[in-house]
């Protein structure tokens, strides 16, 4: 079955513009989590949705948003980007709520200059 | 505060050498502990999921133990094809909460 898959690649913004990401979650899949990975702060949970509910939240600022179609499409949002906001984010899905092992995509390369 | 932290940091092993990487952990309510794999431009791979001390879990080459405290990824005779970041996260739960916290990994380099 086709996995997680996240578009686009690879994206180069400029600081202060917006950017929205986009994850099509495992058919049958309704958990979607997202998450920034950068060399020195490894992998952090952004946000979980379910059934297009958020379900839980991590420590970012107001500026990272995110949302859950009913097909479980998901789409995360950051705006007014920052030169720290250059990461590798991920989205991964789950049949349920909470972490049991998570089915992740390849990541959005976002780079902000 | 919550927080896990994996060693070493890079490890290079012979084919055939066996070794062990570590995850310590403190979280509240610990509802699981995994580890996953990560090839360079991909997303983490699922390996296991431990959910109490005593557990043990094993595939392939690779067998995970847990404790209170920590977790091991024995490697048993790695081939080359097993490099890769080793990630390991633990899932705590307050009041409802859940919490996900990851390590910064374990980078596996294995020579031929």
């Amino acid at each position: 079955k086709a996995g997680v898959t996240q578009t686009p690649r690879y994206l180069i913004k400029t600081r202060g513009q917006q950017v929205t990401l986009s994850c099509s979650p495992i058919s049958g899949h309704r958990s979607v989590s997202w998450y920034q990975q950068t060399p020195g702060q490894g992998l952090q949970f952004l946000f979980e949705y379910f059934s297009e509910t958020q379900r839980n939240k991590g420590n970012f600022p107001g500026r990272f948003s995110g949302r859950q179609f009913s097909n479980s499409r998901s789409e995360m949002n950051v705006s007014t980007l920052e030169l720290g906001d250059s990461a590798l984010y991920l989205c991964a899905s789950s049949d349920q709520v909470g972490h049991y092992g998570y089915t992740f995509g390849s990541g959005t390369r976002l780079t902000v200059v | 505060e919550d927080q896990v932290t994996q060693s070493p940091e890079a490890l290079r092993l012979q084919e055939g050498e066996s070794s062990s990487l570590n995850c310590s952990y403190t979280v509240s309510g610990l509802r699981g502990l995994f580890w996953y794999r990560q090839d360079p431009g991909k997303g983490p791979e699922f390996l296991f999921t431990l959910y109490s001390a005593g557990e043990e879990k094993e595939k392939e080459r690779l067998k995970a133990t847990l404790t209170k405290k920590e977790s091991f990824l024995h490697i048993t005779a790695p081939k080359p094809e097993d490099s890769a970041t080793y990630l390991c996260a633990v899932q705590g739960s307050t009041s409802g909460t859940y919490k996900y916290i990851f390590g910064t990994g374990t980078r596996l380099k294995v020579l031929a």
